[in-house]
C-alpha cells in the first residue's frame, strides 16, 4: 500500500535555528513527491516536486533533497514568517489514477522569534 | 499557475442536509480533484472528475453521498449529501499545474451539527 509518513509531528525552532523534516514514503513506482505550505484556514501552496533520487530544490531559505526512501525538507535560518504546516505527498507511476497525492499527515513548523 | 476559486469558504450545516462547494478555474483543464481533510488527518482523494464524463470515486467514497458535477473545463461542483457530524472537515479542490505540481483551492470549512 502506498503511503507516506511525515516527522515530526510538531516542531519548535528560535529564529535563525536551522533544522530538518523528513518525509518517509512507499510507494509502487514513485512518479513525483511533493512539498506543500498550509497556512491556517488556507489550502495547500505548492513548493516543490521532486522526480528521482539525488535531486534536489530550493527556495529562499527552503531546500528539499530526495532519496530512495525519504525526502527532506531543510530549513535554514528561519524566520517567524516560515511558521506553517509543511505537507508532503507522492504520486505513484503505477496507479490507475496518474493525478492523485498521497499526502502525509504534515509537520507543523512554528518559529519563534 | 492555475488560480481557483472555490466557495463557500465556510459553512455551519444541520444533519441530514445537502451542500454544495463549487470550484471555478481560471483557465481550462482537463482534470480536477477533490480532496478532503479531516480534522487531525492528512489530505485524502475523493474523487477525479472529468469533463463529459462521470467522476472516478476513491475507495470508501461514493457517488450517491458525494456527487459531482462538471459541466465544462474550468469549472466543478462538489455535494456533501444527507450530512452528519462526521462530514465536518475541509473540502479543497485541484487541479494540474503547468510547473510539475498541483494547484489547491483555499478550501470549504464545513460544520455539521
Amino acid at each position: 500500500e502506498d503511503q507516506v509518513t511525515q516527522s515530526p509531528e510538531a516542531l519548535r525552532l528560535q529564529e535563525g535555528e536551522s533544522s530538518s523534516l523528513n518525509c518517509s514514503y512507499t510507494v509502487s513506482g514513485l512518479r513525483g513527491l511533493f512539498w506543500y505550505r498550509q497556512d491556517p484556514g488556507k489550502g495547500p501552496e505548492f513548493l516543490f516536486t521532486l522526480y528521482s533520487a539525488g535531486e534536489e530544490k530550493e527556495k529562499e531559505r527552503l531546500k528539499a533533497t530526495l532519496t530512495k526512501k525519504e525526502s527532506f525538507l531543510h530549513i535554514t535560518a528561519p524566520k517567524p514568517e516560515d511558521s506553517a504546516t509543511y505537507l508532503c505527498a507522492v504520486q505513484a507511476s503505477r496507479s490507475s489514477n496518474t493525478g492523485k497525492l498521497i499526502f502525509g499527515q504534515g509537520t507543523t513548523l512554528q518559529v519563534k522569534p | 499557475s492555475a488560480v481557483i476559486s472555490q466557495k463557500p469558504s465556510r459553512d455551519i450545516c444541520q444533519r441530514g442536509t445537502s451542500l454544495t462547494i463549487q470550484c471555478q478555474v481560471d483557465s481550462q483543464v482537463t482534470m480536477m480533484f477533490w480532496y478532503r481533510q479531516q480534522p487531525g488527518q492528512s489530505l485524502t482523494l475523493i474523487a477525479t472528475a472529468n469533463q463529459g464524463s462521470e467522476a472516478t470515486y476513491e475507495s470508501g467514497f461514493v457517488i450517491d453521498k458525494f456527487p459531482i458535477s462538471r459541466p465544462n473545463l474550468t469549472f466543478s461542483t462538489l455535494t456533501v449529501s444527507n450530512m452528519s457530524p462526521e462530514d465536518s472537515s475541509i473540502y479543497l479542490c485541484s487541479v494540474e499545474q503547468g510547473a510539475g505540481g498541483y494547484t489547491f483551492g483555499s478550501g470549504t470549512r464545513l460544520t455539521v451539527v
